[in-house]
């Protein structure tokens, strides 16, 4: 069976500096994809990066990066010079082919200034 | 207007009744999924279908009834409300089951059953 496993209830960093974020994943299939959305206060959830399990490459997107690494099964989400607007739950997730988009239980990011 | 809307986004029912959450998607995805959010959970995975007439449970189905007759609807019914029930729902809908496109949410719907 698929699972998400996100270790850290909260993280606190400072404008301008990195961050890393925790996901392990747990599957038996050679095919799947790696997710990881943001949920603000207004309780929307929003796509950031995506990664397949054949890429070869880390995903970036813009400040985020995924640390991608197939045989420890974990899945990073790296956020470079982090901002008061990246303060948030983070959510990494995991779908098989042809199955259901899992979540993991999610990590709260606080920004200061 | 294209996208995913959820309806109503607040409902308040009682206990023992039977709610209906709406979801409508206008993009002709395959996937849809309902999910129900709780403090110290995170999303946990209600029921999915990956196309019309073919819905499957997730982690937490007992409770819940879904039907799928058209590819852009996807309702979920709570048959008979409970408290525990009380959560945020989100549907969701994919182009694939494949992986390589991400899911897009609706704005999610706040149930409270007293």
């Amino acid at each position: 069976a698929q699972k998400i496993t996100q270790t850290q209830p909260g993280m606190f960093v400072q404008e301008k500096e990195a961050v890393t974020l925790d996901c392990t994943y747990d599957t038996s299939d050679p095919s799947y994809g790696l997710f990881w959305y943001k949920q603000p206060s207004s309780g929307e959830m929003i796509f950031l990066i995506y990664q397949g399990s054949y890429d070869q490459q880390n995903a970036t997107e813009g400040r985020y990066s995924l640390n991608f690494q197939k045989a420890r099964k974990s899945a990073n989400l790296v956020i470079s010079a982090s901002q008061l607007g990246d303060s948030a739950m983070y959510f990494c997730a995991m779908q098989q082919a042809g199955t259901a988009l899992i979540f993991g239980k999610g990590t709260t990011l606080s920004v200061s200034s | 207007d294209a996208g995913i809307t959820q309806s109503p986004r607040y409902k308040i029912t009682e206990t023992g009744r039977q709610v209906t959450l709406m979801c409508h998607q206008t993009w002709s995805h395959s996937y849809m999924f309902w999910y129900r959010q709780d403090l110290g959970h995170g999303l946990r995975l209600i029921y999915y279908s990956a196309a019309a007439d073919i819905t499957d449970k997730g982690e937490v189905p007992d409770g819940y009834v879904v039907s799928r007759s058209k590819t852009e609807n996807f309702p979920l019914t709570l048959e008979s409300a409970t408290r525990s029930q009380t959560s945020v729902y989100f549907c969701a809908s994919s182009v694939t089951g494949q992986g390589g496109t991400e899911a897009f949410f609706g704005q999610g719907t706040r149930l409270t059953v007293v």
